[in-house]
């Protein structure tokens, strides 16, 4: 069966201080990562999605940005984090080819609050 | 612009009734429409998933319809029980190279005893 990691649950980070979130899936291969931010009361917005190393899109502008160094680990990272970019953040994975069906399975999320 | 809005933006309801929440969407192009719930502190958990074609889909107490032509879907929750106090978000998926999905603000629904 397949499972999706993040790591870590919550992170507590002073402005101005770097950022690495992890994101790792297991029992599948060539998926789709998808990395998404949920701020207070609001809906889920796509930040980056990967369909495989190295590819990387980035859907908003932002202080943010991603990589994919392995098939099935995901990363999001920032040089110097803003009090904005507090929220929780939630990784999930598709099967490689597009489908209409493709399950969006989601990971268990980080809660990030920058000081 | 792709949007997905929801109402009502929360609901409190007594356990053991039933309620009906509301999504309209102008996404496109639409590939299919899903529902999650969502609990706090938790990733979001898929429900059902529609197709323009289907205009409704059941999974245990929860019932989603779709009507493809008002671009409006309802998710009815029978019986409710306190597990199902959380979150519910609609989700339009659209197929551009890869999956994206674009999400509702979501319902906080509340079962009281």
């Amino acid at each position: 069966s397949q499972t999706i990691h993040q790591w870590p649950a919550t992170l507590v980070q002073p402005v101005g201080s770097p950022l690495s979130l992890e994101c790792t899936v297991e029992g599948t291969s060539n998926p789709n990562l998808y990395w998404y931010r949920q701020a207070a009361g609001r809906g889920l917005q796509l930040l980056f999605y990967s369909v495989g190393i190295g590819q990387i899109s980035s859907e908003v502008p932002q202080n943010l940005s991603a990589s994919r160094p392995q098939d099935r680990q995901f990363i999001l990272s920032s040089k110097k984090l803003l009090l904005s970019d507090s929220g929780f953040y939630l990784c999930a994975w598709t099967r490689g080819t597009p489908s209409s069906y493709n399950e969006q399975f989601f990971g268990p999320g980080t809660r990030l609050t920058v000081l | 612009k792709n949007q997905v809005e929801q109402s009502p933006q929360s609901l409190i309801i007594l356990e053991g009734k039933n309620c009906t929440l509301q999504c309209n969407y102008t996404v496109s192009p639409f590939s299919n429409l899903r529902w999650y719930k969502q609990d706090t502190g938790r990733g979001p958990v898929s429900l059902t998933i529609m197709t323009f074609s289907e205009n409704t889909k059941s999974n245990g107490r929860y019932t989603a319809t779709l009507d493809a032509d008002t671009k409006q879907s309802s998710l009815h929750i029978t019986a409710s029980q306190l597990s199902d106090s959380a979150s519910y978000i609609c989700v339009v998926s659209v197929i551009q190279g890869a999956q994206k999905l674009v999400f509702g603000q979501g319902t906080r629904l509340t079962i009281n005893p």
